[in-house]
């Protein structure tokens, strides 16, 4: 089975634009999770997707924002970019949604905001 | 806020040798999870440990938790180089109807060959 695809890998943009980052789930997988990890606020929750429906948001601003299409494949887009939005973003997909089962992430998206 | 603390935040040992880490977490768990990243890549699932549980083996790894002590730790027995990655704990909130892992800041592992 093929894992969790992100992409782009890398990305550069400019403070005020906006940008959207793709995640392909394991196939089967209908909980896409996103994450974003910083060096100095770690890995932090942004939203979790089942069923195209967010089930669970982060304490992050309206400008990060997310979707899941029918296929389980899921986008977040991120507005009005700023310097502190510079991160890696990690996209995790899982069988279910649930506490009790394991995620599996996929490599990731480093995005940079000169 | 952040549920799970590793300790100790950065760790060198000789291959060959254990490595032992350790995390804490604040609020009662279903279960813990610990994941391993290696430099600035997705996460890789380790080993999976349910409350009711107390003791978990997984090839070289060795993981425990003490729901009392609120603490869990991951024994790495034989490290190799290729070992050397941060490795996180992660909980889920309880009752949670969706999946939110929260993450510690990680302890960064490194084994010299």
């Amino acid at each position: 089975k093929a894992g969790v695809t992100q992409t782009p890998r890398y990305l550069i943009k400019t403070r005020g634009q906006q940008v959207t980052l793709s995640c392909s789930p394991i196939s089967g997988h209908r909980s896409v999770s996103w994450y974003q990890q910083t060096p100095g606020q770690g890995l932090q929750f942004l939203f979790e997707y089942f069923s195209e429906t967010q089930r669970n948001k982060g304490n992050f601003p309206g400008r990060f924002s997310g979707r899941q299409f029918s296929n389980s494949r899921s986008e977040m887009n991120v507005s009005t970019l700023e310097l502190g939005d510079s991160a890696l973003y990690l996209c995790a997909s899982s069988l279910v949604s649930g506490a009790g089962y394991e995620q599996y992430f996929g490599p990731g998206t480093r995005l940079t905001v000169t | 806020s952040q549920q799970g603390e590793e300790d100790p935040q950065a760790l060198s040992i000789q291959e060959g040798e254990n490595a032992t880490m350790n995390c804490s977490y604040k609020t009662s768990i279903n279960n813990l999870q610990w994941y391993r990243q290696n430099s600035g890549r997705g996460l890789v699932h380790l080993i999976l440990i349910r409350s009711n549980e107390r003791e978990k083996h997984s090839g070289r790894l060795r993981v425990t938790l003490d729901t009392s002590k609120k603490s869990s730790s991951l024994l790495i027995t034989a490290s190799r180089a290729a070992d050397t990655a941060s490795y996180f704990c992660a909980t889920p909130p309880p009752g949670a109807g969706s999946y939110q892992l929260t993450f510690g800041k990680g302890t960064k592992l490194s084994v010299i060959p």
